[in-house]
């Protein structure tokens, strides 16, 4: 089982700043790699799959880089709204598909 | 809109049984494989179970093989997951989602809370 690693647990940021998400793979995941956001009472939603594609509706603030272990999820411009928890997981083809633990991203 | 509903969440008693079903609308269902993700507050996201979008291939995580078994009606537009056996660490909220073998989940439903307690 291919494990995820986020980090940090826990960003907390003022609107107008940016922010950089990580997610290290224990295997090479090639580009096998999405990113959801997850807000209070909300089932989680695609951000980013491919590592750098946006997926429909996603604003160009939201960006995705790595490939094989490491990834990263830049968000820019940080709105009140992007306050959220975000997930990173991996759907290559080691099974099963594996998510990170979680980034809570605060907007003060 | 595209669209996921589940349903068949409970309480039930360790041991027991829950069919899970999911309701999809807004997109042509059979073009897509499946899977049901399940969360909660200690492990978090942890992908359960998927199926082909023929129904021909399924899989499960290695702790619910042999009491959980997935499977799909297309022409109801239906998912659903028979749970059986059920155990304390089954209780979470359970999302049916769009997508599966090599391809993100795309589509999320709000869940379905079973809670195994005696």
């Amino acid at each position: 089982e291919i494990v995820l690693t986020q980090s940090p647990g826990t960003l907390s940021l003022s609107p107008g700043e940016s922010a950089t998400l990580s997610c290290r793979a224990s295997q090479s995941v090639s580009s096998q790699l999405a990113w959801y956001d997850q807000r209070p009472g909300q089932p989680p939603r695609l951000l980013i799959y491919g590592a750098s594609r946006r997926a429909t509706g996603i604003p160009d603030r939201f960006s995705g880089s790595g490939s094989g272990t490491d990834f990263a999820l830049t968000i820019s411009r940080l709105e009140p709204e992007d306050s959220a928890i975000y997930y990173c997981q991996q759907y290559g083809t080691s099974r099963p598909l594996t998510f990170g633990g979680g980034t809570r991203v605060e907007i003060k | 809109e595209e669209q996921l509903v589940e349903s068949g969440g409970s309480v039930v008693r360790p041991g027991g049984s829950l069919r899970l079903s999911c309701a999809a609308s807004g997109f042509t269902f059979d073009d897509y494989g499946m899977s049901w993700v399940r969360q909660t507050p200690g492990k978090g996201l942890e992908w359960v179970s998927g199926i082909t979008k023929n129904g021909g291939t399924t899989d499960y995580i290695d702790s619910v093989k042999g009491r959980f078994s997935i499977s799909r009606d297309n022409a109801k537009n239906s998912l659903h997951l028979q749970m059986d056996y059920l155990r304390a660490e089954d209780t979470a909220l359970y999302h049916c989602t769009r997508g599966w073998l090599g391809g993100p989940l795309n589509l999320w439903g709000p869940g379905t809370l079973v809670t195994v307690s005696s």
